[in-house]
């Protein structure tokens, strides 16, 4: 069974500009969160969605943004980036409620975002 | 709030020592614990879990014991490889309040095994 894959691995963009950012889950998997890893401040939840709806959203400003496709499939969408931006962006995929006992996470090895 | 306190690292050790890695919760009901790892430059994966009180996680050799007298979820090992040099997390998972699962991560605990 195919993990979750994130693409693209590695990005490199510039200030002001945006990107979209893209994860496909698990087959059969309908919960998809999103989460920003940084050294300073470690793992930061963005938003989860379920059943293309977004269920669930962490303190992180309107610039982020996501949507999920009816085939679970997942976009995660950066506005007007800033140098704060640059981190690894962790997608994960459960396959019922999010992370729950019986339906733990199970992350992709993420892309790396660097704004300069 | 949810939150998870995990010990600060790094934590270095030789080959075959034992390994603690200490963590605690606070949560408004009965969260799900887990510990999950992260390999360089991987994303993380499911180590083990425990969904309520006294139940044993183990994987790998490693296990955590969930008690809910001192909220805690201790991850240990009798013997540590190079090969379990990574990042561990220790999460929870608490549908309680507002009727939505969330996951709690703690910030990380690095360990690095020396021969």
């Amino acid at each position: 069974k195919a993990g979750v894959t994130q693409t693209p691995r590695y990005l490199i963009k510039t200030r002001g500009q945006q990107v979209t950012l893209s994860c496909s889950p698990i087959s059969g998997h309908r919960s998809v969160s999103w989460y920003q890893q940084t050294p300073g401040q470690g793992l930061q939840f963005l938003f989860e969605y379920f059943s293309e709806t977004q269920r669930n959203k962490g303190n992180f400003p309107g610039r982020f943004s996501g949507r999920q496709f009816s085939n679970s499939r997942s976009e995660m969408n950066v506005s007007t980036l800033e140098l704060g931006d640059s981190a690894l962006y962790l997608c994960a995929s459960s396959l019922g409620w999010t992370g729950s006992g019986n339906s733990p996470l199970h992350f992709g090895n993420g892309t790396r975002l660097t704004v300069t | 709030g949810d939150s998870v306190t995990q010990m600060e690292g790094p934590v270095t050790l030789s080959e075959e020592a034992f390994l603690t890695i200490n963590c605690t919760y606070t949560a408004t009901g009965y969260p799900s614990l887990f510990w999950y790892v992260q390999y360089p430059g991987e994303g993380l994966q499911l180590l083990l879990k425990a969904t309520k009180a006294d139940d044993k996680g183990s994987n790998k050799g490693f296990e955590a014991t969930y008690r809910k007298e001192t909220t805690s979820f201790h991850l240990e090992k009798g013997s540590v490889q190079v090969s379990d040099s990574a990042v561990y997390f220790c999460a929870l998972s608490d549908g309680s309040s507002g009727g939505y699962q969330k996951v709690t991560f703690g910030t990380g605990t690095k360990l690095q095994v020396i021969p």
